[in-house]
């Protein structure tokens, strides 16, 4: 049963433009929404988060939208540059008992120069 | 800066053995986790651990033990390895869930 959806598994975007890179959840009671950002031979780093209090968060050229209603999370990243080249995993964070994260199967953003 | 090291970059293990994968943290984090990333399938969390010689279950614990003995280290033992196992395995730490530090990841190969 997979919790966290991200139906893209890949994406190319020209230099410059906007990245939109989109995830899908399946259960409500999430508290916070959070990317991470993958390099080849590297662990994920964390990249932004938000609450589920809250419909946007904003980092600079990161923004990520939350759509409660729609349980839809995205991640603007403007303008790309050929560093953000990565994999980009959303994640939820469980609320009660033990607290979790449960990851998402991972866009990989191409961004051409 | 936060510091998760893992024991090995690549390991190959032949099927039956028993494999030991390390990971110690350097900032005193009580939260520890091994996760296993397979493509398609993103990370998935195997166990976790939010105090020394305290284990709790992930999404795909069956084939995997863990042991927290002291705080900075986490390791996960496969007790008899399986070509289904052959994989990237991931370490993280974390004071809060919102970030967990990732370790570079453990590339195994069981044949």
């Amino acid at each position: 049963d997979q919790q966290v959806k991200q139906n893209s598994p890949s994406l190319s975007v020209q230099e410059g433009r906007i990245s939109i890179l989109n995830c899908d959840y399946t259960n409500s009671m999430f508290d916070y929404f959070l990317w991470y950002k993958k390099y080849p031979a590297e662990g994920p780093t964390f990249l932004i988060s938000i609450s589920s209090i809250k419909d946007k968060n904003e980092d600079g050229r990161f923004t990520v939208f939350l759509n409660k209603s729609a349980k839809h999370l995205s991640l603007h990243i403007v303008p790309s540059q050929p560093g953000d080249s990565a994999v980009y995993f959303c994640a939820v964070l469980n609320s009660g008992g033990y607290q979790k994260v449960t990851f998402g199967t991972g866009t990989k953003l191409q961004v051409i120069p | 800066d936060v510091k998760v090291t893992q024991s090995s970059r690549y390991l190959v293990k032949r099927t039956g053995e028993k494999v030991f994968l390390e990971c110690v943290q350097d900032m005193d984090h009580e939260n520890m986790f091994w996760y296993r990333q397979d493509p398609g399938l993103g990370l998935r969390l195997i166990y976790f651990s939010y105090d020394v010689k305290m284990k709790e279950k992930g999404d795909i614990p069956e084939g995997y033990s863990v042991s927290r003995e002291k705080k900075e280290r986490f390791s996960l033992i496969l007790e008899s390895a399986s070509t289904n196992q052959t994989s990237m395995y991931l370490c993280a730490s974390s004071e809060n869930q919102e970030t967990q530090y990732f370790g570079p990841g453990t590339r195994l190969l069981v044949l």
